[in-house]
Order: C-alpha cells, then sequence, then structure tokens
C-alpha cells in the first residue's frame, strides 16, 4: 500500500465550478501537508503548506486537513482555465525529516 | 532570475553507457534533492543534500550517485544505466530544509534509456 493515495483523475470541469482535490494517507506521523502545482512540460510549483488539522485559505484556493481521518483536500473556487494542470500532495513527517512524500498527482482540466 | 537548470532536457541513450545530468541553481541554496517522476507511482526522491559535502539516499537510490562539491552544483550521476531508469527527473533546491520552504524545481530531464 502506497503512503500517499490520490485520485490520478482526469477530472474535467466547467469554468467557474468549485474544485475539490484530495489525498488519503496511512502514515499517523505526517504533520507537514503540502500542495503543489504542475503545468505541463514544468517541474512542480509549491501551491500552499499546511500544519496539522485545520483550514487555510489563500485567494481562491483552500486547503484542509483532518489527521483524524488521513485526509487531505485542495479546493479551488471560481476555478479558471489557467487552473488547469497536475495537482500533487505532499507531506512530511516532521520539520527537521528531509523526506516529503508526494501523491500521484491528479491531472485537473478547466473548460472555458 | 532565480532558477534551477538542469542539463540536458532530453536524452536517449543505451543501456550500459554512463551519463551524468546536471542541476544548477543560483539562489544560493543549502538544500537540494533529485526525484523521478514516473506514470502511477508520482515523484520519488532520489538523493537529496543538505548543504556541501553532505548527501543522503532518498526512497530510490539504486542505480544512481550523486555529489555536492559546491553550494550551486547536484550532478545525477547514472554510471550504468538500465531501462527501468527511463523516466522525467527533476532536480529542486531550497535555501533550507523545512516543509514551509518552496521547493524550486528545475524543468525537467526527460531520460530515455534502450
Amino acid at each position: 500500500q502506497k503512503e500517499v493515495e490520490q485520485d490520478p483523475g482526469p477530472l474535467s470541469v466547467p469554468e467557474g465550478a468549485i474544485v475539490s482535490l484530495n489525498c488519503t494517507y496511512s502514515n499517523s506521523a505526517f504533520q507537514y501537508f503540502m500542495w503543489y502545482r504542475q503545468y505541463s512540460r514544468k517541474g512542480p510549483e509549491l501551491l500552499m503548506y499546511t500544519y496539522s488539522s485545520g483550514n487555510k485559505e489563500d485567494g481562491r484556493f483552500t486547503a484542509q486537513v483532518d489527521k483524524s481521518s488521513k485526509y487531505i483536500s485542495l479546493f479551488i473556487r471560481d476555478s479558471q482555465p489557467s487552473d488547469s494542470a497536475t495537482y500533487l500532495c505532499a507531506m512530511s513527517a516532521m520539520a527537521g525529516a528531509q523526506k516529503l512524500v508526494f501523491g500521484q498527482g491528479t491531472r485537473l482540466t478547466i473548460n472555458p | 532570475e532565480a532558477q534551477v537548470t538542469q542539463n540536458p532536457r532530453y536524452l536517449i541513450t543505451v543501456t550500459g553507457k554512463k551519463l551524468t545530468v546536471t542541476c544548477s541553481q543560483n539562489m544560493n541554496h543549502e538544500y537540494m534533492s533529485w526525484y523521478r517522476q514516473d506514470p502511477g507511482l508520482g515523484l520519488r526522491q532520489i538523493y537529496y543534500s543538505m548543504n556541501v559535502e553532505v548527501t543522503d539516499k532518498g526512497d530510490v537510490p539504486e542505480g544512481y550517485k550523486v555529489s555536492r562539491k559546491e553550494k550551486r552544483n547536484f550532478p545525477l550521476i547514472l554510471e550504468s544505466p538500465s531501462p527501468n531508469q527511463t523516466s522525467l527527473y527533476f532536480c529542486a533546491s531550497s535555501f533550507k530544509w523545512g516543509f514551509n520552504q518552496p521547493q524550486h524545481f528545475g524543468d525537467g530531464t526527460r531520460l530515455s534509456i534502450l
């Protein structure tokens, strides 16, 4: 079983829709959670990060962590065609650990 | 412009022929890392380096070597490449290691080993 599971999609939604992207994980030691966005033929770029359980909002993006369920989500409001990309979740056991574990990524397309 | 530069971007080669993928960053970052990205498996860490002359294995180090003689450079060496090392490779760097330190990724190197 993979430490981090992410539905690879593809996911296709109309412009303006609310998008929900999710990851589940098995390692209860994970405390730090990140979302990366990867455009085609580019390297991933950090979108948001959060620590432990709770919500974090940044513009149209909200990251949510539920440690009791080992489940994290990224919500995109008012989705735009420019949001079309692959979204990868990543997590780490503790601040000092030099290891990020990534999900396999969800390919998202926003249709105009 | 702050960036991580990988070379080559694309390479097709044959089994057993040693190759090096270079990685250079111009941000004076301490932490550097190599990942490979495969369909259905996501990004997996190969090696990382906390600073000059400090390197350690990631999840999939077999068949790879690295060195960190200078802060800006972190080459990935395949001494005897095999077809199962065909993949998309990314180099990344950050100021220091930490969950809130954004890792800056290069644009990737696509390797095909025949």
